[in-house]
């Protein structure tokens, strides 16, 4: 298995623009999650999905973060208008087991927004 | 409030020897402790699981323990090598059940080790 995909890598862009994070779980994990990671709050959850279904949502830091899982093999995250301090590194991880144990986490996109 | 407590401060060892990092906790009551590495760049690869009734958890050179009354958890690696160099985070589990029984995990903010040759 290719493990967790996500893309793109990297992404810079500016104030006011749309950003979509893109991201295909492992095959046959159930459970997807997105988190965004920086020096000052360490690793955050913002959403979390369960059979495609949002479980929890309370870590999206506002109505400008929206994410969408419409089949078991691909998820976005969308920030509009995006913001300077949305700047991070947004990871993807999933999981077989619901119980949101042993995720195996993507490579991470690292979001600049200038 | 909940709060996971992991020594902010890098760790240096020298090779050879056991490195032992700390997790704290305080206002959780976790049926999982959890444990996981992180190179610069990568995202967390998941190392350890130990659940609360189980004391000690060993995995090759790792070990880890979770004393649920001092609410710590100690992970020790021997004969730690240059290429343990890493972060290292310990994740708990709230207890918070949505329906279904889904649990949320919330990750520690991490310790970095460094191992010298």
């Amino acid at each position: 298995d290719a493990g967790v995909i996500q893309s793109p890598r990297h992404e810079v862009t500016e104030m006011g623009q749309e950003v979509t994070l893109r991201c295909k779980p492992i095959s046959g994990h159930n459970s997807l999650f997105w988190y965004r990671q920086t020096m000052m709050r360490g690793l955050e959850l913002l959403i979390y999905f369960n059979n495609n279904v949002p479980i929890d949502d309370s870590g999206m830091p506002e109505d400008r973060f929206s994410a969408k899982m419409p089949n078991a093999s691909f998820s976005t995250l969308k920030i509009q208008p995006s913001e300077p301090r949305d700047s991070a590194v947004y990871f993807c991880a999933s999981s077989s087991m619901g119980l949101a144990l042993e995720q195996y986490f993507g490579p991470g996109t690292r979001l600049t927004v200038t | 409030s909940q709060k996971i407590e992991q020594n902010s401060e890098a760790l240096n060892i020298q090779e050879g020897k056991t490195a032992t990092l700390t997790c704290n906790y305080t206002n959780y009551s976790p049926a999982y402790l959890q444990w996981y590495r992180q190179d610069p760049g990568r995202g967390p690869v998941f190392l350890l699981l130990i659940r609360e009734n189980e004391k000690e958890k060993r995995k090759e050179r790792l070990k880890v323990t979770f004393d649920t009354t001092l609410k710590q958890s100690l992970f020790h690696i021997t004969a730690s090598q240059p290429a343990d160099s890493a972060t290292y985070l310990c994740a708990l589990d709230s207890r918070r059940l949505y329906s279904g029984g889904y649990q949320k995990v919330t990750f520690g903010t991490g310790t970095k080790l460094q191992v010298i040759p």
